[in-house]
């Protein structure tokens, strides 16, 4: 099945403590995407990858990284996690070129306390 | 499961009744649009599409129209089914020369038995 995959689903974590948050797709997009989804917000990007080693941010970079060393993974890193990262965050990929059409994760429920 | 926003509008349809959800674009570049459904507890998935040349698009039991003159878009549903609750997203963006996308903050459809 295609698919896009995120682990973990929920995360409750203390402020300063690293984590990474996973995600794999396996129709070979080109491009990745991460995403956070809070209320009354809408979907706002963080960074995104139009393909291996490529990464730019998006428009919350601050306080995350990635990393594109296969095309299939793009694990979003929280190296020192604060209170106002408490969000749910989405992987989404898609085919480059026109008529991008995002498939996306089903996200990941992150508190941090 | 999981709340993607407190205060969204919402549309209560009886069971049966055509839905109609609007959506106001910003960008007057923005020539590709996408409608996504997003269930509780699972990412946003893939509905419908339209380019800014198109002013109508049918797909299954799904229309979207696009109104280029007022940057209007709306989803048009038949024959609503329980199984059409969720939030429903539009998302604009150009259609060739970036990934960037646009994402309106959602409208809850509520259908009524």
């Amino acid at each position: 099945e295609a698919q896009v995959t995120q682990n973990p689903r929920y995360l409750i974590t203390v402020t300063g403590k690293k984590l990474t948050v996973t995600c794999s797709q396996n129709m070979n997009h080109e491009y990745m995407s991460w995403y956070r989804q809070d209320p009354g917000l809408g979907l706002r990007q963080i960074y995104y990858s139009m393909n291996v080693e490529v990464t730019d941010k998006g428009d919350v970079p601050e306080g995350y990284k990635v990393s594109r060393k296969e095309k299939r993974n793009f694990p979003l890193i929280l190296e020192s996690p604060s209170p106002n990262q408490t969000s749910l965050y989405f992987c989404a990929s898609s085919l480059a070129g026109q008529g991008r059409r995002y498939t996306f994760g089903s996200g990941t429920r992150l508190t941090v306390v | 499961g999981e709340s993607v926003g407190l205060h969204l509008p919402t549309l209560s349809v009886q069971e049966g009744d055509n839905s109609i959800i609007n959506c106001a674009y910003s960008n007057s570049a923005s020539d590709y649009f996408i409608w996504y459904k997003q269930e509780s507890g699972k990412g946003p998935q893939f509905i419908i599409d339209i380019r800014s040349n198109m002013d109508k698009r049918q797909g299954q039991r799904v229309t979207v129209l696009l109104n280029k003159t007022v940057k209007h878009l709306s989803l048009q549903i038949a024959a609503t089914q329980p199984g059409d609750s969720a939030v429903y997203f539009c998302a604009e963006t150009p259609f060739s020369g970036t990934y960037k996308y646009i994402f309106g903050t959602g409208t809850r459809l509520k259908v009524l038995a």
